[in-house]
């Protein structure tokens, strides 16, 4: 079975302040696919990254950046110098790789508010 | 490039009624994957629709059912509404057989059952 924990329900941090978002995962599978989904008030689910398990090299994209770590099942994520436009709902997802059914399963998600 | 879309917006149904959903996949896509999300709870796996069948099931009753059309869009129906059908129902469109796995989210339905 796939699990994805993402331990803060809740951060609030103000303006230009660095803030980190955790996510555990646990999978039998050797080939996976990690993501993480930003959801703003309006709902939809908007697509961050992917990354493969069999890529662990870090990944920065202005200002996010994510910290993929096979070692202690973690696919952590970083905004710097955060925004208000910052403010969501931001969930790790984990899907098996390989095989036709495409299932993502999804934390529960973390409540990142940034204030002026 | 046009991307997933999903109708109605917001319903408002009665216990024991039926409801269908309906998804347009984007463009290009062949795959639709529909996921239910309670409120403060992350996105749960309903089904999957590839080349117009069932391609697996979370753990869902059968009052869940789905389609896809050949043009790859799809329904999601629910028979006998329960007061905990009441969530935001996403869809999500890829392409099986890129191997991509990734999946673009429609902005979803929000249904409630008084």
């Amino acid at each position: 079975a796939q699990k994805v924990t993402q331990a803060q329900t809740e951060i609030s941090v103000v303006e230009k302040e660095d803030v980190t978002l955790d996510c555990v995962y646990e999978t039998r599978d050797t080939t996976y696919y990690l993501f993480w989904y930003k959801q703003p008030p309006s709902g939809e689910l908007v697509f961050l990254i992917r990354r493969n398990s069999f890529d662990e090299q870090n990944e920065i994209s202005g200002r996010y950046s994510w910290n993929f770590q096979k070692s202690t099942s973690s696919f952590n994520f970083t905004i710097t110098a955060s925004q208000v436009v910052d403010s969501a709902v931001y969930f790790c997802a984990l899907i098996r790789g390989g095989g036709s059914n495409y299932k993502l399963t999804f934390g529960k998600g973390t409540l990142l508010t940034v204030n002026p | 490039e046009t991307g997933v879309t999903q109708s109605p917006t917001h319903l408002i149904k009665t216990r024991g009624q039926q409801v269908t959903l309906r998804c347009s996949s984007q463009s290009g896509h062949n795959t639709v994957s529909w996921y239910q999300q309670a409120l403060g709870q992350g996105p749960q796996f309903i089904f999957q629709y590839y080349r117009e069948e069932e391609n697996g099931r979370g753990n869902f009753p059968p009052r869940f059912s789905g389609l896809q059309f050949p043009n790859y869009s799809s329904e999601l129906n629910v028979n006998a509404l329960e007061l905990d059908d009441s969530a935001l129902y996403l869809c999500a469109s890829s392409d099986t057989g890129t191997n991509s796995y990734e999946q673009y989210f429609g902005p979803g339905t929000r249904l409630t059952v008084t």
